[in-house]
Order: structure tokens, then C-alpha cells, then sequence
């Protein structure tokens, strides 16, 4: 069984502070997938990442691929209130169906 | 607009009670899947289907069904429901597998 290890579990920083979140795994995966999702509602996705060494940024987002396609960062600048939320990676391998990690719950208090 | 929708929102019952969690989308994804989230479990796939007539096991499928008889639909059924499937139910589609996956709103599910 794939497991997507994700960390920390929990987080919570001052609005204007920098993170970074984690997800890990043994397993190699063909692409990564990042959701976010807030209270009430279902997870929406962020990005994906496919090539290992990838990096893509979404305005004060920024996602890294591991090289070896094991592992992900999430890195968020200048973290705001509406960063609130509960942190998804996703992994996809083969033909089998997406992976979930347990998620980072994040709060950024104003 | 492009949507899952899952009905009902909030659904209290009482053990043994069969009942419906109906979903429904209207992107003309051929993948479809059910999830179960609880604390510190993280999401949980319980049943997936690649197109109609195509459903599969997912990781946490004892005590569901699914059917997949049309493409914009896939309710899960809870025929006996018991105090531990209390939780919150996801329903997602996607062009494929490994495609974005767009979540319903969720379903609040408790079984006294």
C-alpha cells in the first residue's frame, strides 16, 4: 500500500510569516496532486506536479516535485487569513487509484 | 456551471436504517469515486468507477454499495448503517484516475 506522509499535522503562524509543508513517501509517483480545503466544503485542487525537479507557483505559492518523485513541498510567502485551511497532497501511480495523505491543517491568525 | 452535487447535506439516522447518499455531476467525467473522512484518518476511498457499469473497491468499501447505471450518477448506499460509518462523505469525478478531482460539498453523516 502507497502511503503519502504529510508534515507537519498542524500549523499555526502570525499573518506575514513564511511556511512550508511536506509530503512524503517511499513510493515513486507519476504525478502529485495539492488541495486545499476549508470548512464546510470539498478539496479543490491547487496544482499538479509531474516532472521531477518541477517547481510551479501559484501567486504566494510555491510547489516543488522531489527530484526522484518521491516527495513534494509546499511553500506559502507572506502566509494571510484566507490561507486557512486543511492541505491535500495526492499522489497517482500506475493505475491505481489517487493516494491521499492525511493533510496539514493550517491557521494563520491575524 | 461545472458541479458535483450530493444530497442530502446533513443526515442523521438510527442503526440498521438503509438510506441513499446521492451524487451527481454534470461534467460528463467517466470517473467517479466515494470518500470517508474522519479525524486524523484523512480521506478514505471507499468505492471508485472507471464508467457506468465499472465500479471497484476502494480501500474502506465493507458496509457500502454503489452503483454506476448512468454517467452523471453514483449514489452510495448504506443498507444496514452502523455507529461507524458515522462521518463526513465526499463524492468526486474527474476525466480520468489520475485527473483533477472535483469534490461535492460533502455529506454529514451520523448513525445513532
Amino acid at each position: 500500500t502507497q502511503l503519502l506522509e504529510q508534515s507537519p499535522q498542524f500549523l499555526s503562524i502570525q499573518e506575514g510569516e513564511n511556511l512550508t509543508v511536506y509530503c512524503n513517501s517511499s513510493s515513486v509517483f507519476s504525478s502529485l496532486q495539492w488541495y486545499r480545503q476549508e470548512p464546510g466544503e470539498g478539496p479543490v485542487l491547487l496544482v499538479t506536479v509531474v516532472t521531477g525537479g518541477e517547481v510551479k507557483k501559484l501567486k504566494r505559492l510555491t510547489f516543488q516535485f522531489g527530484d526522484a518523485r518521491k516527495d513534494s513541498s509546499l511553500h506559502i510567502t507572506a502566509a494571510q487569513p484566507g490561507d486557512t485551511g486543511l492541505y491535500l497532497c495526492a499522489g497517482l501511480s500506475g493505475n491505481t487509484p489517487l493516494v491521499f495523505g492525511k493533510g496539514t491543517r493550517l491557521s494563520v491568525i491575524a | 456551471e461545472a458541479q458535483v452535487t450530493q444530497n442530502p447535506r446533513y443526515l442523521i439516522t438510527v442503526t440498521g436504517k438503509k438510506l441513499t447518499v446521492t451524487c451527481s455531476q454534470n461534467m460528463n467525467h467517466e470517473y467517479m469515486s466515494w470518500y470517508r473522512q474522519d479525524p486524523g484518518l484523512g480521506l478514505r476511498q471507499i468505492y471508485y468507477s472507471m464508467n457506468v457499469e465499472v465500479t471497484d473497491k476502494g480501500d474502506v468499501p465493507e458496509g457500502y454499495k454503489v452503483s454506476r447505471k448512468e454517467k452523471r450518477n453514483f449514489p452510495l448506499i448504506l443498507e444496514s448503517p452502523s455507529p461507524n460509518q458515522t462521518s463526513l462523505y465526499f463524492c468526486a469525478s474527474s476525466l480520468g484516475a489520475g485527473g483533477e478531482q472535483y469534490f461535492g460539498p460533502g455529506t454529514r453523516l451520523t448513525v445513532t
